[in-house]
């Protein structure tokens, strides 16, 4: 089983401030099956990059991922009140075929 | 426009059995990768069952031989049959459409397994 971390737990950014999220898998995964997801309070996650680096339709472009093998990064050129919230990365593998990580919150400075 | 939308979440007792449903629309479920994930309260998300396009089916290990997954082709909803519920399995339950990314998500059912 492909063991996903995210790093930080959270992130205490003010409006403006560029966030870095990572997400370190345990073994190499293909860049095509990395994903990330946007959940807020009471509500479903949301798709926001796919194939680690394309973005999700309507995803604004100050959302960017990259990486490859067994690190990989979600990034928030500068962060807006709405995107406070949690992120998670997701992963499609063999066995079992899909993990999560656990979650960077994203929370107001 | 795609929707998803659970339903058959309810108070159980440990060792009942459940049976939720997710309603598709704008989509056909059978020519498509189909999951339900699962939250447990102020926690993260949990991966149970994919069914793929093809029929086949695979389960987390916290759920294999107590949950089932299926699909109902007449009414294009996604289905999952469980037994033998614990306390462990009070969650949110998500229905999600994708294999390698989820790019539709339901609203989630809650299901909470308690005496």
């Amino acid at each position: 089983e492909i063991v996903l971390t995210q790093s930080p737990g959270t992130l205490s950014l003010s409006p403006g401030e560029r966030a870095t999220l990572s997400c370190r898998a345990s073994q190499s995964v293909s860049s095509s099956y990395l994903a990330w997801y946007q959940q807020k309070p009471g509500q479903a996650p949301r798709l926001l990059m796919y194939g680690a680096s394309s973005r999700a339709i309507g995803i604004p472009d100050r959302f960017s991922g990259s990486g490859s093998g067994t690190d990989f990064t979600l990034t928030i050129s500068r962060v807006e009140p709405e995107d406070f919230a949690v992120y998670y990365c997701q992963q499609y593998g063999s066995s079992p075929p899909i993990t999560f990580g656990p979650g960077t919150r994203v929370d107001i400075k | 426009e795609v929707q998803l939308v659970e339903s058959g979440g309810h108070l159980i007792q440990p060792g009942g059995s459940l049976r939720l449903s997710c309603a598709a629309s704008g989509f056909i479920v059978r020519s498509t990768h189909m999951s339900w994930v699962r939250q447990a309260p102020g926690k993260g998300l949990e991966w149970v069952s994919v069914v793929y396009d093809t029929g086949r089916t695979y389960y987390a290990d916290s759920v294999k031989g107590r949950f089932t997954i299926s699909r109902d082709n007449s009414k294009n909803t996604l289905d999952l049959q469980m037994k033998s519920l614990r306390a462990e399995d009070t969650a949110v339950y998500y229905c999600a459409r994708g294999l390698r990314y989820f790019d539709s998500w339901g609203l989630g059912t809650l299901v909470t397994v308690s005496s």
